[in-house]
């Protein structure tokens, strides 16, 4: 089964607007983090956005906000005041410990791909 | 489920060894690449690899270097490490396009002492 899903496979939306992308996650590790990254053309993964599975402050980092409902296992992203630039595809991604605690791992979403249109 | 394998999850060596990492994927995808994540958590891209074209992000010292056998693998050599390599390593596969969905590895963590 997928650890992380995200349901949008692509969203399209119009300058000024605001959008929702969803996250949902597995895990069993008390502590985690999650992440959104932005793909670049480049190639480029950009750090967007993080949440820690402990904390309930509601992070927020310029036009970047997260909705994280912890006990649903779900974190969206919210990216208000859309501009053409933030087309691209977002993925979202759960850092959790190994079961052994020596070491970590990063699994990725498959992405949402966004279309943003002037 | 698992379809893009890094070998080894986690590696510790001196300064001056050398060090590979394996990336196999299992998707018949046509491209792979590796990235590095640094301690922001940003990733960066180091290259990006399909069975025509090598591309190279500049900024990468040239210790290290990308091997292929076919399509399915690309291992990362580094030839004499430093302790700024160390780092997590993430392999990832797609099929060649703008938007297509990439598939990460777990990761490969290098200690450098």
């Amino acid at each position: 089964a997928e650890k992380v899903i995200q349901v949008w496979s692509t969203a399209s939306r119009q300058e000024g607007e605001e959008l929702t992308l969803d996250c949902s996650y597995e895990t069993s590790q008390v502590l985690y983090h999650l992440f959104w990254y932005k793909h670049l053309l480049s190639g480029e993964m950009v750090f967007l956005i993080r949440q820690t599975s402990s904390s309930t402050a509601k992070e927020r980092s310029g036009r970047y906000s997260v909705v994280f409902q912890k006990s649903l296992k779900s974190i969206s992203l919210i990216i208000s005041a859309l501009q053409p630039d933030d087309s691209g595809k977002y993925f979202c991604a759960l850092w959790e410990l190994n079961s052994g605690g020596s070491n970590y791992k990063l699994t990725f979403g498959k992405g949402t791909l966004l279309t943003v249109t002037p | 489920e698992t379809a893009v394998f890094q070998t080894p999850n986690y590696h510790v060596t001196q300064v001056g060894n050398e060090v590979s990492f394996n990336c196999k994927q299992t998707l018949g995808h046509d491209t792979m690449y590796w990235y590095k994540q640094d301690s922001k958590k940003l990733l960066k891209i180091m290259f990006s690899y399909n069975n025509k074209q090598l591309i190279v992000n500049e900024t990468v010292p040239r210790r290290f270097s990308p091997q292929s056998s076919d399509k399915a693998h690309l291992n990362l050599r580094i030839k004499s490490v430093e302790p700024e390599d160390s780092a997590v390593y993430l392999c990832a596969s797609s099929f060649t396009g703008v938007g297509n969905t990439l598939y990460f590895g777990e990761g490969s963590r290098l200690i450098v002492v």
